[in-house]
């Protein structure tokens, strides 16, 4: 089974800083995706940037950009000149690719603070 | 158009009640999710519909929980004699298809509170 990894709880950055949340993940499959999420108090959950397994180029999405270590299944987040909007729940998460179980695993998510 | 939309948005019930939450897809997409997240949690799979396939219910914790979805549109989630334990936040998403990638697209969550 896919397990999905964040080991920090809580981050907190300045605003305009650059922040890096962690995630990494265990899977036997050659082929997946990886997405990152964000869910303010509003519970809605937000796409922010997503990562095709077989493409080695980092996705970038504006201030967002991933560090993806394939080999290492290492999977960070950088939120570049962070603002007050970013504060929120940030989740990782997986999908296999083509074909069937198309079902997201998260991670347990990492809580960003931004402050003045 | 519209986006993904689950009601009600709280629910509170007592423990051995049964419960409905509803979620309705974005209109055309073919598949739909139901996910759990429990406080301080991620989501977790529940249950997924894609078109007229078999629905993949791998994710379902008990024989106390069901879903059901009508052709390519709304789904209910139903949670028989409730139990607190089951209290979390019901999130439903749905997407154009399962296979390759599309983005799964959110709704806002039920809240249900088991007293």
């Amino acid at each position: 089974a896919q397990t999905v990894t964040q080991s920090q709880p809580e981050m907190s950055v300045q605003e305009a800083e650059t922040v890096t949340l962690s995630c990494t993940y265990d899977t036997s499959e050659s082929d997946y995706y990886l997405f990152w999420y964000k869910q303010p108090p509003s519970r809605q959950m937000i796409l922010v940037i997503r990562q095709e397994a077989y493409k080695q180029q980092n996705a970038t999405e504006n201030r967002f950009s991933v560090n993806f270590q394939k080999a290492a299944k290492s999977f960070s987040l950088k939120i570049s000149d962070s603002q007050l909007g970013d504060a929120a729940m940030y989740f990782c998460a997986y999908r296999r690719g083509l074909g069937t179980a198309s079902k997201l695993t998260f991670g347990t998510g990492t809580r960003l603070q931004v402050t003045l | 158009g519209a986006g993904v939309s689950q009601s009600p948005s709280n629910k509170v019930t007592e423990k051995g009640k049964d419960v409905e939450l509803r979620c309705d897809p974005i209109s055309g997409h073919t598949a739909l999710y139901w996910y759990r997240q429990r406080l301080g949690q991620g989501l977790e799979f529940l249950i997924y519909f894609q078109g007229n396939s078999a629905p993949d219910k791998s994710g379902l914790p008990s024989d106390r929980f069901s879903a059901e979805r009508t052709g390519e549109s709304v789904s209910t989630l139903t949670i028989q004699r409730t139990q607190q334990e089951d209290s979390a936040v019901y999130l439903c998403a749905s997407s154009q298809t399962a296979g390759d990638y599309n983005e799964q697209f959110f709704g806002p969550g039920t809240r249900l509170t088991v007293l």
